[in-house]
């Protein structure tokens, strides 16, 4: 079982709707990033994260410590907004990645 | 140049020989990193330096060595390339370990 699991693994939505992605882990971290990768490969970090939540424009990242989860939302999502979004746990110098989550939005 | 810039951008090698893959980022964080991405197995981390004059292993260290010699580049070297090191190549850098990310745009590197 990998220690990082996204889901969904590919995810299609509508331009406007609503989306969420999900991350469990299951090791000890202290920080969570959410990272974006754009179909040519280019990789943007979205948000480092230790408790509670941030936001960032349409982007809203939360993370609950004792569940060991993560969340992704983005609001009125937008066909620009389609990549693969990849969480990754930190700990003692090791980082530990998911096999990220396809986002397609349709216009 | 701004934020990070690797070289080459691609790079086809024959089975043997050596290759150093160079990053160098000009935004004078203290923590770099090399990372590997395949197909099905995701972004794996090489290796890491915290700071100028430190290195660390990462995930998947084996036929990888590194130097941090100054803040600013951290070349990652394959000293006899074989055919399961074809992968892209992602070198990132911090401010600290505990700080967002900047990677670089990543080296596709084939060993026939």
């Amino acid at each position: 079982k990998n220690e990082v699991e996204q889901s969904p693994q590919n995810l299609t939505a509508q331009e406007g709707e609503f989306i969420t992605i999900n991350c469990s882990y299951s090791v000890g971290i202290s920080a969570l990033h959410w990272l974006q990768q754009h179909p040519g490969g280019g990789i943007v970090s979205l948000f480092m994260l230790s408790s509670g939540k941030k936001k960032h424009g349409r982007l809203i990242a939360t993370i609950n410590i004792q569940e060991k989860h993560s969340s992704l939302h983005i609001t009125a999502s937008h066909p620009r907004d389609s990549a693969v979004y990849i969480c990754a746990v930190y700990n003692n110098n090791d980082m530990r990645f998911g096999a990220g989550t396809r986002l397609t939005v349709k216009p | 140049i701004a934020g990070i810039t690797q070289a080459p951008t691609s790079q086809i090698l024959a089975a043997g020989r050596r290759m150093t893959l160079r990053c160098t980022q000009d935004m004078r964080h203290n923590a770099m990193y090399w990372y590997r991405q395949d197909l099905g197995l995701g972004l794996r981390l090489i290796h890491y330096s915290n700071t100028a004059g430190t290195t660390g292993k990462g995930e998947v260290p084996d036929g990888y060595s590194v130097s941090r010699a100054n803040t600013d580049d951290f070349p990652l070297t394959l000293a006899s390339a074989v055919p399961s090191q074809t992968s892209v190549y992602f070198c990132a850098s911090s401010e600290t370990a505990h700080h967002g990310y900047t990677f670089g745009s990543g080296t596709r590197l084939t060993v026939v």
